[in-house]
């Protein structure tokens, strides 16, 4: 099976510019989750979707949005950027369905904020 | 709320020699356990795992790891480091019932000497 892919693998972008940012996951798999990673804060839990409804979502601001299709790929977009959105965005899935959570993640998608 | 802490941010090790990275989580019940490494430039790939049964687990790349519930730790060991194990590994925690949303520690970079 091929893995978790995202698109694009780098992005510049300029302050209070907009970006959306594409995961594809692994064929048969319905939950997608994302994550932002960032030197200060390390890994920290965006939200999750499931059959393209979100399921969990962790402490961001409103600007940072998401959506899943009905075949499962999602987009996570994030709005008027500032200069910490700066970071390497992960987007992982899982079968979520199992009760525990294994999450097979993809290489990220390096956003740089200038 | 659950929460990982990793004591080490940074060890170095020569190649050959024995490697331990210590892993504590604070959970209210029994976590499910991961363990992820992650090489320069690239995504999250997935060590080992721990939800329930035989506390010492294996895992690939010759990596194991063994839960206490005693000590609220998660360990990961290798008894003879490769140069190609040079990275940063993350121990994280989920919670069953459901919730997809992992929290990690802040990593661990592993330098190895030759």
């Amino acid at each position: 099976k091929a893995g978790v892919t995202q698109t694009p693998r780098y992005l510049i972008k300029t302050r209070g510019q907009q970006v959306t940012l594409s995961c594809s996951p692994i064929s048969g798999h319905r939950s997608v989750s994302w994550y932002q990673q960032t030197p200060g804060q390390g890994l920290q839990f965006l939200f999750e979707y499931f059959s393209e409804t979100q399921r969990n979502k962790g402490n961001f601001p409103g600007r940072f949005s998401g959506r899943q299709f009905s075949n499962s790929r999602s987009e996570m977009n994030v709005s008027t950027l500032e200069l910490g959105d700066s970071a390497l965005y992960l987007c992982a899935s899982s079968d979520g369905t199992s009760d525990y959570n294994e999450q097979f993640f993809g290489p990220g998608t390096r956003l740089t904020v200038l | 709320a659950q929460s990982v802490t990793q004591p080490d941010i940074h060890i170095t090790v020569s190649e050959g020699a024995s490697l331990e990275l210590r892993c504590n989580y604070s959970y209210g019940a029994t976590p499910y356990l991961f363990w992820y490494v992650q090489s320069p430039g690239q995504g999250l790939q997935l060590l080992l795992k721990y939800f329930s049964g035989d506390t010492l687990v294996q895992g690939i790349k010759g990596f194991e790891a063994e839960f206490k519930r005693s000590q609220s730790s998660f360990n990961l060991r290798k008894p003879s480091v490769h140069w190609s194990d040079a990275a940063e590994y993350f121990c994280a925690v989920g919670s069953p019932f459901n919730d997809y949303k992992l929290s990690f520690g802040a990593g661990t970079t592993v330098t190895v000497r030759a």
